[in-house]
């Protein structure tokens, strides 16, 4: 089985901290995906990554940026941390481009911003 | 573009009843369509997936899912609800390129009374 694994479960930082999201995937997966997830809105993508040093900017990109220097591991970055980024993070990984093979997430991070 | 409705953002159901959750797709293009399934603090489990082959679509705790083209429609549904499937259930829709993105409805959380 695919096992994703977001390096934080549970996160408390304060406003304009810096603050890093971490996840790894250990099935050689080329895709990864960031999403936050609120209640009423579902999930929605932050960013991606089809490949190492490659990013892509999702629906809600604002106030993020991301890191994938290893084909397994794709970080989240809070440049700035804002209460309104309080939020659960979900890291997924999914085959490659263009296979429409299912994604596969983490647990999440349960992410509060005092 | 793509885009995914869930019609009932709570569903009640008794134990033993039948479970029907509801899911609406747009697609310019044939769609692959998936389910999701969220328990409390965790991150989403594949329930099952559409891949353009049976439109009549099996997968894991008893849950099925038909594709209906006419009515664009990929309902979820399961003979008879079990206390164990309480969670918070979410359909997808993929794109045709790319790096595989989802696109997520909002979901819908299932409550079983007993």
């Amino acid at each position: 089985d695919v096992k994703v694994t977001q390096s934080s479960r549970y996160l408390v930082k304060r406003t304009g901290e810096k603050v890093f999201l971490e996840c790894v995937q250990d099935m050689d997966h080329e895709n990864m995906f960031w999403y936050r997830q609120d209640p009423g809105l579902g999930l929605r993508l932050i960013y991606f990554s089809y490949d190492v040093k490659m990013k892509e900017k999702g629906d809600i990109p604002e106030g993020y940026s991301v890191s994938r220097e290893k084909k397994e591991r794709f970080s989240l970055i809070l440049e700035s941390a804002s209460t309104n980024q309080t939020s659960m993070y979900l890291c997924a990984s999914s085959l490659n481009r263009g296979s429409r093979q299912p994604q596969h997430f983490g647990d999440g991070t349960r992410l509060s911003i005092l | 573009a793509q885009s995914v409705t869930q019609l009932g953002s709570h569903v009640s159901v008794s134990e033993g009843a039948l479970v029907l959750l509801r899911c609406n797709y747009s697609s310019s293009v044939p769609p692959y369509l998936f389910w999701y399934v969220q328990y409390p603090n965790q991150g989403l489990q594949l329930l099952l997936k559409y891949t353009s082959a049976a439109t009549l679509v099996k997968g894991i705790n008893g849950f099925e899912a038909e594709f209906k083209k006419s009515e664009t429609s990929f309902h979820l549904t399961k003979p008879s609800a079990h206390m164990s499937d309480a969670a918070e259930y979410f359909c997808a829709v993929t794109v045709q390129t790319g790096a595989n993105n989802l696109f997520f409805g909002t979901g819908t959380r299932l409550t079983v009374i007993p």
